[in-house]
């Protein structure tokens, strides 16, 4: 079965301060992972993803994730946060094709927010 | 312009009717979704549809129901045998499965009065 798990439901971190947003996962077979931003009453935007090859992802807005995969870990990161980044954040997984699963899965959120 | 249309953007329903959600893409995705969002639960599958005149119960289907006649458009109904169906819908397209990312529409909140 897939799962993902986003431990922490609240982050709070200092505008200008590193960012971490975790996110750890299980599927079997090898994964396809996601990460969404969500603004107050808006359908979810994507921020990027992890296919295969490099570990370390970059995406928009100034925003990378690093797979982990002796970790089952994919963690969200940005060098220098900004109030703008203030939003609920979603991880998402997929099995790869040949496990027959097609289903996004979705974390349970996780809200950042940055302190002027 | 590009995208995925829901609408309508609110909608209030009384106990016992039934009413359907709007979602259009124009993106010429094969792959179209239907989720449930609810505080502290993230994002719930409802429906989801590979191909047109094909589509698959999700993790939480009971109380719904879909059409997919067109490739454009996949409406969900939220019938009377849905027993808390006041929650935020969110309808999103891919291009397909597998390392495709999938594109949200901005949402239908419906709210039981």
């Amino acid at each position: 079965a897939q799962s993902v798990a986003q431990p922490e439901d609240q982050v709070n971190v200092a505008e200008g301060n590193p960012l971490t947003v975790k996110c750890t996962y299980s599927v079997s077979g090898n994964p396809y992972l996601f990460w969404y931003v969500q603004y107050p009453n808006r359908g979810l935007q994507f921020l990027l993803k992890y296919i295969t090859g490099d570990n370390l992802v970059k995406g928009s807005y100034g925003f990378e994730a690093e797979f982990n995969k002796s970790q089952t870990s994919f963690h969200l990161k940005k060098p220098s946060a900004l109030v703008s980044d203030s939003a609920l954040y979603f991880c998402a997984v997929r099995a790869a094709p040949q496990t027959g699963a097609n289903n996004l899965f979705f974390g349970t959120g996780t809200r950042l927010t940055v302190i002027p | 312009d590009g995208g995925i249309t829901q609408s309508p953007k609110y909608l209030f329903r009384k106990e016992g009717q039934n009413v359907t959600l709007s979602c259009e893409q124009n993106l010429n995705h094969d792959a179209m979704y239907w989720y449930r969002q609810d505080p502290g639960q993230g994002l719930r599958l409802i429906y989801y549809s590979q191909i047109v005149n094909d589509f698959q119960k999700g993790d939480i289907a009971e109380g719904y129901s879909v059409s997919r006649e067109k490739k454009e458009s996949f409406p969900l109904t939220v019938t009377s045998a849905q027993k808390n169906p006041t929650a935020f819908y969110l309808c999103a397209s891919s291009m397909g499965g597998g390392i495709t990312e999938a594109f949200f529409g901005q949402g239908t909140r419906l709210t039981v009065v």
